[in-house]
């Protein structure tokens, strides 16, 4: 079974600049997940989709990260304009589901390396 | 509202000795527990979890962890290290029902020496 692509691995941007992440789930999983991981943290939930409406995006920095799942499917996650506090992983992750009662394990993909000059 | 404390930034054992990240708890419901490995430049794996049943979990790879309510604790083990066990590790709280939002801790980074 194909696991959760992401696209690019890594990414070197200057700040002010604008910047996009790609995310595939696993076929199937109607929850999609992004996380921002900066370097010895734990990774933060950013927003939480469930196939194409958004769940939970209250840890999101509206101002200049934007999300969307437009198909239920694949999903993008843009930095405009990027800050040298935006350098961090982004990780994505997909469950079976976020809803009804039993917990559904999420599945990580191997992130995206964001540096900010 | 839930949070999660893991003790120790960095732990450094020899191969074949016994390996303990602890893990401490914060929830105002009756969490999920669950411990991740991350192992460099890949992504996060799911060793175990607890959900309600038996408060002693088995995971992948011979560890396991103890769900301890009194304490509010998680702690993970494994009898003996091996190389490849070098990885970060961490300890994330969580619903039982839906909505799946997970609370990460900050990490363990764990070291093993040959």
């Amino acid at each position: 079974e194909a696991g959760v692509a992401q696209s690019p691995r890594y990414k070197i941007i200057e700040k002010r600049q604008s910047v996009a992440f790609w995310c595939n789930p696993i076929s199937g999983h109607a929850t999609l997940y992004w996380y921002q991981q900066i370097l010895g943290q734990g990774p933060k939930l950013l927003i939480q989709f469930q196939n194409n409406g958004v769940v939970d995006d209250s840890q999101l920095p509206k101002d200049r990260f934007s999300a969307e799942r437009l198909k239920g499917v694949d999903s993008t996650l843009k930095i405009q304009p990027a800050k040298l506090e935006d350098s961090a992983v982004y990780l994505c992750a997909s469950s079976l589901s976020a809803s009804g009662g039993a917990y559904n394990e999420q599945f990580f993909g191997p992130g995206t390396r964001l540096t900010v000059l | 509202a839930q949070s999660v404390t893991q003790l120790d930034s960095h732990v450094s054992v020899s191969e074949g000795t016994p390996v303990l990240l602890r893990c401490n708890y914060s929830s105002s419901y009756s969490p999920s527990l669950f411990w991740y490995v991350q192992h460099p430049n890949k992504g996060l794996q799911l060793l175990l979890k607890y959900t309600s049943a038996a408060t002693l979990v088995k995971g992948i790879n011979g560890f396991e962890a103890e769900f301890k309510k009194s304490e509010t604790s998680f702690h993970l083990t494994k009898p003996s290290a091996h190389m490849s066990d070098a990885a970060e590790y961490f300890c994330v709280v969580g619903p039982r029902a839906a909505g799946n939002k997970l609370t990460f801790g900050g990490g363990t980074r764990v070291l093993v020496k040959p």
